[in-house]
This record gives C-alpha cells, sequence and structure tokens, in this order.
C-alpha cells in the first residue's frame, strides 16, 4: 500500500499570514500520462471532507485561489495564503493513483 | 445541483449485517464511479470500497473484503454498501463520494457494540 505522511503546521496560524501543509508518499504519484494522482481536502469541524486540490496542484470548482498546491512525484505542499477563520478545519492529502486508495492521517489547522 | 444522500445507518451487534444506501441526483449516476470512504471516531479518512460506471469492476480495501459488498442500481440512481460480519471496528462515519471526490454525502454513523 502507499503510505502517506503529512506534517504538522506550528499552531496557531496568525490571521493573514500563510501556512504551508505538507505530504509524502511512500511510492510516486507520477503516471505515464503526465498527471499526478494526489488530491487535497479540507475537512471543517462537523462537515463532510470538501475537495480542495486535484492532480497535485489544480483547484477544484468554487476554492478559493488563497490555496495552491505544488510538488513533486513524492514530495507535496499545499500552500494558504492569507489565512482566514474559514480556513479553520483538518487537511488530508490523498492519493489515487492506485488501490487501496490511501490518505494522510491529517493536518489540523488553528487560526490566531 | 448535486445531491448526495447516505441512509441505513445505526446501532448493530458485532456479527450483524447492515446495509447503507447513498441517493445520488443532480448529474447522470450512470456515468460515473463511486466510492464509499469511512471516519471513525476522531480519527481520519479511510477508504472502503469503490465500483465503476456499470458496476462491473468493484474495489475493496483488504479489512473489508468478503465482508463488505459495493453495489448499485443505475435505474435508481443509488450506491449500497452490504456490510456482513460487522466488527467493533467498523464503527464510523460512512460518506460516499462521487469518482473524482468532488462531491461527498453528509455521512452515516454505524455503531458496532454490543
Amino acid at each position: 500500500d502507499i503510505v502517506m505522511t503529512q506534517g504538522a503546521l506550528p499552531n496557531p496560524v496568525p490571521s493573514g499570514e500563510s501556512a504551508s501543509i505538507t505530504c509524502q508518499s511512500s511510492k510516486s504519484l507520477l503516471y505515464s500520462d503526465g498527471k499526478t494522482y494526489l488530491n487535497w481536502y479540507l475537512q471543517r469541524p462537523g462537515q463532510s471532507p470538501q475537495l480542495l486540490i486535484y492532480w497535485m496542484s489544480t483547484r477544484a470548482s468554487g476554492v478559493s485561489d488563497r490555496f495552491s498546491g505544488s510538488g513533486s512525484g513524492t514530495d507535496f505542499t499545499l500552500k494558504i495564503s492569507r489565512v482566514e477563520a474559514e480556513d479553520v478545519g483538518v487537511y488530508y492529502c490523498q492519493q489515487f493513483l492506485e488501490f487501496p486508495l490511501t490518505f494522510g492521517s491529517g493536518t489540523k489547522l488553528e487560526i490566531k | 445541483e448535486v445531491q448526495l444522500v447516505e441512509s441505513g445507518g445505526g446501532l448493530v451487534q458485532p456479527g450483524r449485517s447492515l446495509k447503507l444506501s447513498c441517493a445520488a441526483s443532480g448529474f447522470t449516476f450512470s456515468n460515473y464511479g463511486m466510492h464509499w470512504i469511512r471516519q471513525a471516531p476522531t480519527k481520519g479518512l479511510e477508504w472502503v470500497a469503490s465500483i465503476s460506471p456499470s458496476g462491473g469492476s468493484t474495489y475493496y480495501r483488504d479489512s473489508v473484503k468478503g465482508r463488505f459488498t459495493i453495489s448499485r442500481d443505475n435505474a435508481k440512481s443509488t450506491l449500497y454498501l452490504q456490510m456482513d460480519s460487522l466488527r467493533s471496528e467498523d464503527t464510523a462515519t460512512y460518506y460516499c463520494a462521487t469518482e473524482s471526490y468532488d462531491y461527498w454525502g453528509q455521512g452515516v454513523m454505524v455503531t458496532v457494540s454490543s
């Protein structure tokens, strides 16, 4: 199975500052079609997960441009610019290159 | 508007069965694969099973293989998860999600306890 390892944030993050969340995969998620099979989600307290980024760097519909994804085949970063109160929650990375689909353990974001 | 509404959860004893449903609307259900993903209390997300648009291909995590069955009725735009031989470790909120993970249901709680 592909293991997804997420880094922690130095919480709380001051409002208006930037925050970067890291994620590492145990296998390259870059496929021969040139796409990287990595998603990022935000799960706000008491809510279902919301897709933020797919194919490592493409914002999902309706997602603020304050969110951006980048990385290589095994190392990924979700950057949140100018954090706001509505960004609070747990962020997950997920690989969908192969079954079993696997998620990182989550990174909690708190705002000061 | 895309909507996914799960139902069928509840409290069940270990070893018993439960069948979850996910009613889909707002898109052509038969064109898309679907997933079940769960989240144990205070824990992270865990993929459970996936199914192709026709239902001809299914995929499961090892811990539920042979106990859970994912299926779909495209005429009713409904996804199912039949859960047999339930264990305490199956206790979780179960979400259905669309093929590209861009839509999720509100989740349904399953508690396995005597």
